[in-house]
């Protein structure tokens, strides 16, 4: 049971270039989201999913793209990487909303 | 408006002393759960509690101990006999009836041996 799974765990991009980050859970959850974690800024929602096929939006979503197409992958997209993008991005998920979440190691991703 | 403040930003407090980490949540839901999780220097996030609306009831765990009231929209956290390896940084979370968590910004715990 691997719990929940990130990759890659850094990652340096160019201003402009795209790329995905993976998460991927085998707790068979129905709730997945991904955070960021900035200095004195908490956690902070990018996107969520309740379930395969649905996603919506969280508190900063700009710049980033989520599909849900099956119970166990959440992959983040970043379609044109910008410096404000530099942070740590947790994924997580969860059994339920009123549950606790389980988070992935992280992603820390510099731009540049 | 920030739905979860923490305004405790850092603590420094010498081993074996007791210390209280703040949380104000704000939600206008009858129905809510409140989570705090604590982030190590290894970076992971570790789930420590939760709690629903309707449960006021203090909890304890070892040194760990937790105040519940919805008079003051407040979840505070207490370790009693602090030790080194409890600094880290903890953070509030609330789920109200929308689908989203809302996290504090944190509060740095540093343990002084």
């Amino acid at each position: 049971n691997a719990g929940v799974t990130q990759t890659p765990k850094f990652q340096v991009l160019k201003t402009g270039q795209s790329m995905t980050l993976q998460c991927a859970q085998d707790m068979n959850h129905e709730y997945m989201s991904w955070y960021r974690q900035d200095p004195g800024m908490g956690l902070r929602l990018i996107h969520y999913s309740v379930g395969a096929g649905i996603t919506d939006q969280g508190e900063v979503p700009n710049g980033y793209n989520v599909s849900r197409s099956t119970t166990e992958d959440f992959p983040l997209r970043l379609l044109s990487a910008a410096p404000s993008q530099t942070s740590v991005y947790f994924c997580a998920s969860s059994p339920g909303l009123s549950l606790e979440q389980y988070f992935g190691p992280g992603t820390r991703l510099t731009v540049t | 408006a920030q739905k979860v403040t923490q305004a405790q930003t850092e603590i420094s407090v010498v081993e074996k002393e007791d210390v209280t980490l703040d949380c104000v949540y704000e939600t206008r839901d009858t129905t809510y759960y409140l989570f705090w999780y604590k982030q190590p220097p290894s970076g992971e996030l570790v789930f420590l509690i939760r709690r629903n609306s309707f449960d006021e009831q203090n909890e304890i765990s070892g040194r760990y101990s937790w105040n519940f009231q919805k008079s003051t929209s407040s979840f505070n956290f207490t370790i009693t006999a602090s030790q080194v390896v409890d600094s880290a940084v903890y953070f509030c979370a609330l789920r109200d009836t929308g689908n989203q968590f809302y996290f504090g910004t944190g509060t740095s715990l540093t343990v002084i041996p």
